[in-house]
């Protein structure tokens, strides 16, 4: 079975550019989540959906944000690209919200690089 | 904002050592995890814990959760080679309908053969 897919896997942007990211969950899997993970650091909460509504929301500013699909898919949108914003970006899918169990299931991640 | 403090920061081992890892916590958690992270992969989930005091095991990896629920340790026996990585611990966030894991900043293993 296909695990958790995220695309593109490596981008550069320019600061000031907007960017998308893209994440399908494994089959089945109705809650989606967002990481921002620096290097060298842990994951950090970006946000959750569990059939596509909005469950949770990290610490981050109004210029990230997010949506999920019919399908259960998500996209992660960010405005205004700072320096700051350069990181491997995990998705990461649950089959239940991922509140209850913590049990998630990560991709590969997208690495942006923000010059 | 709650932080886990994840020691120690990086080992280098022999293979076949066993290694000691830990988490803590000022605030309280319900459930802990740990997960491993391989080179341009992401995270992959090793161990949950959801009981005070509980402790699991998975092949070579056992994990406890502490009493007091601030902390956690994972010990890994007969270390090899493939148990290279970085080991995350992280908390669940949990408040009502909503959840999110609070991660540590790893504990990075090398292991020489």
């Amino acid at each position: 079975d296909a695990g958790v897919t995220q695309s593109p896997t490596h981008l550069i942007k320019t600061r000031g550019q907007q960017v998308t990211l893209r994440c399908s969950p494994i089959s089945g899997h109705k809650s989606v989540s967002w990481y921002q993970q620096v290097l060298g650091q842990g994951p950090q909460f970006i946000f959750q959906y569990y059939e596509k509504e909005e469950r949770g929301r990290g610490n981050f500013p109004d210029r990230f944000s997010a949506r999920q699909f019919p399908n259960y898919s998500s996209e992660l949108n960010v405005n205004a690209l700072l320096l700051g914003d350069s990181a491997l970006y995990l998705c990461a899918s649950s089959p239940r919200l991922a509140g209850v169990t913590g049990e998630l299931f990560f991709g590969e991640g997208s690495r942006l690089t923000v010059l | 904002g709650q932080q886990l403090n994840q020691s120690p920061q990086s080992m280098f081992i022999q293979e076949g050592e066993d290694v000691s890892m830990n988490c803590t916590s000022s605030s309280i958690f319900n459930t802990w995890l740990w997960y491993k992270q391989e080179p341009g992969e992401g995270p992959v989930l090793l161990i949950a814990l959801y009981k005070a005091g509980e402790l699991t095991s998975n092949g070579r990896l056992t994990a406890q959760f502490g009493i007091t629920r601030k902390d956690s340790f994972l010990n890994i026996s007969a270390s090899i080679p493939s148990d290279v990585g970085i080991y995350f611990c992280a908390g669940l966030n949990y408040g009502g309908s909503q959840g999110n894991l609070i991660f540590g900043k790893g504990t990075k293993l090398s292991v020489k053969p």
